[in-house]
């Protein structure tokens, strides 16, 4: 079993929607939540960073870590087509520990 | 512009060639890492180094070398390279290995293929 879950997609929505992301994971020493954006042919960028339980708001963007049921999520409102992208989520135990990376959900926005 | 670079982009090779994917930051980094992405599997660590002359091995450092002799570069080297290491690369740089567990900044990729 994969220590990071996450549905590879491919997700379709329209202009303007909702998008909702989602990982769960097993190991429950993870501390730092992480959602990086992968645009094709491009290496992956830092979206946000969670550190332990709760909400993160970043303009359109929104992370949500649930340590109690092993969830994140990664919320997009007012979806536009330049969110067109592989989202991936990367969890960590601590400082200094390497990154486990989901295997990426890809998402298209369609004008 | 801040960044990092990755050559070649493309490569496609044979069995059992040597190969060099070089890596180079101009952010000063200490910290610099390999990884491979593959369907299904998503990206793994493949080596990393906190600083000039420490590397360590990642998930899956099997089949490949590294080397850290100036900060700024950090070369993979496949000595033998079999078909199961055709794959994408990135390389990845951070700041210090603590902010490494939240923050790495990546290179655009190779696409290596092996025959």
């Amino acid at each position: 079993q994969k220590e990071v879950e996450q549905d590879p997609g491919p997700l379709s929505v329209p202009e303007g929607a909702i998008v909702s992301l989602n990982c769960t994971y097993s190991n429950s020493a993870f501390q730092y939540f992480m959602w990086y954006r992968q645009y094709s042919r491009k290496g992956p960028e830092l979206l946000m960073y969670t550190y332990s339980s709760g909400n993160k708001e970043d303009g359109r963007f929104t992370a949500q870590v649930d340590k109690s049921s092993k969830y994140i999520s990664l919320f997009i409102r007012d979806s536009q087509p330049s969110d067109s992208a592989t989202y991936l989520c990367a969890m960590s135990r601590a400082s200094g520990s390497r990154l486990t990376f989901g295997e990426g959900t890809q998402l298209t926005v369609n004008p | 512009e801040a960044q990092v670079t990755q050559n070649p982009r493309y490569l496609i090779t044979v069995t059992g060639k040597k190969l060099t994917v070089t890596c180079s930051q101009n952010m000063n980094h200490e910290y610099m890492s390999w990884y491979r992405q593959d369907p299904g599997l998503g990206l793994r660590q493949i080596y990393y180094s906190m600083n000039v002359e420490v590397t360590d091995k990642g998930d899956v450092p099997e089949g490949y070398k590294v080397s850290r002799k100036e900060k700024r570069n950090f070369p993979l080297i496949l000595e033998s390279p079999s078909p199961n290491q055709t794959s994408l690369y990135f390389c990845a740089s951070s700041y210090s290995s603590g902010r490494a567990t939240y923050e790495q900044y990546f290179g655009p990729g190779t696409r290596l293929t092996v025959t």
